[in-house]
């Protein structure tokens, strides 16, 4: 079974709708990442949780600890937004901060 | 902006043969990862790597891999002798503190753009 699971696997969307990417994980963690996957390959840290919400631009993240659920929320979409979004946590079991992937979620919004 | 750089960007070899993928971490940055996807599945975690020694490393981390901290700022994975099934991205990455051990917080981690490995 995966640690780390999110949903929905594919998305698609129109440009300036609002997306929800869920996230959740069945093990006790430090943080949790989001990343994004562009499609060249190339990983970029989106955000670092470990409790609450953040956000940047037109990103936001939230987590529940007690539900080990994890949100990724993208506000007015846009085209450039397509990409592959992936959850990953750091285990508090570990004696280093290795991260776990989920399997991510691909995101592709239409003009 | 500070970043991790990876060479090559693309690498093919044939099976049986040997492959180094180099990676410059961050400077200032002091603990050190391996990880790679196979084309269409998940990324994986290979090894961690703090103060010039192997942190830990995961099951696929077998004898034919090593990594190494030759001088101070490259960071290496070499692959003794590559089979058709080594044949992913492999992504460095590095955070500015060690890892902790069941502590409040974690790190975040700087991804390099990844070296596409192909066996033949």
């Amino acid at each position: 079974k995966n640690e780390v699971e999110q949903s929905p696997q594919n998305l698609t969307a129109q440009e300036g709708e609002f997306i929800t990417i869920n996230c959740s994980y069945s093990v006790g963690i430090s943080a949790l990442h989001w990343l994004q996957q562009h499609p060249g390959g190339g990983i970029v840290s989106l955000f670092m949780l470990s409790s609450g919400k953040k956000k940047h631009g037109r990103l936001i993240a939230t987590i529940n600890i007690q539900e080990k659920h994890s949100s990724l929320h993208i506000t007015a979409s846009h085209p450039r937004d397509s990409a592959v979004y992936i959850c990953a946590v750091s285990r508090l079991s570990d004696n280093t901060d290795k991260l776990i992937f989920g399997t991510g979620t691909r995101l592709q919004v239409f003009p | 902006e500070p970043e991790v750089t990876q060479t090559p960007s693309h690498q093919v070899t044939q099976m049986g043969q040997e492959v180094i993928l180099r990676c410059v971490p961050i400077s200032n940055h002091l603990y050190f990862y391996w990880y790679r996807q196979i084309l269409g599945q998940k990324v994986e975690f290979l090894v961690s790597f703090y103060n010039n020694e192997i942190s830990e490393k995961s099951e696929i981390f077998d004898d034919q891999f090593s990594v190494e901290r030759p001088d101070g700022s490259n960071f290496t994975l070499k692959i003794r002798s590559t089979k058709l099934e080594d044949s992913a991205m492999y992504f460095c990455a590095s955070s500015s503190t060690p890892g902790t051990s069941g502590g409040d917080y974690s790190y975040e981690q700087y991804f390099g753009p990844g070296t596409r490995l192909t066996v033949t």
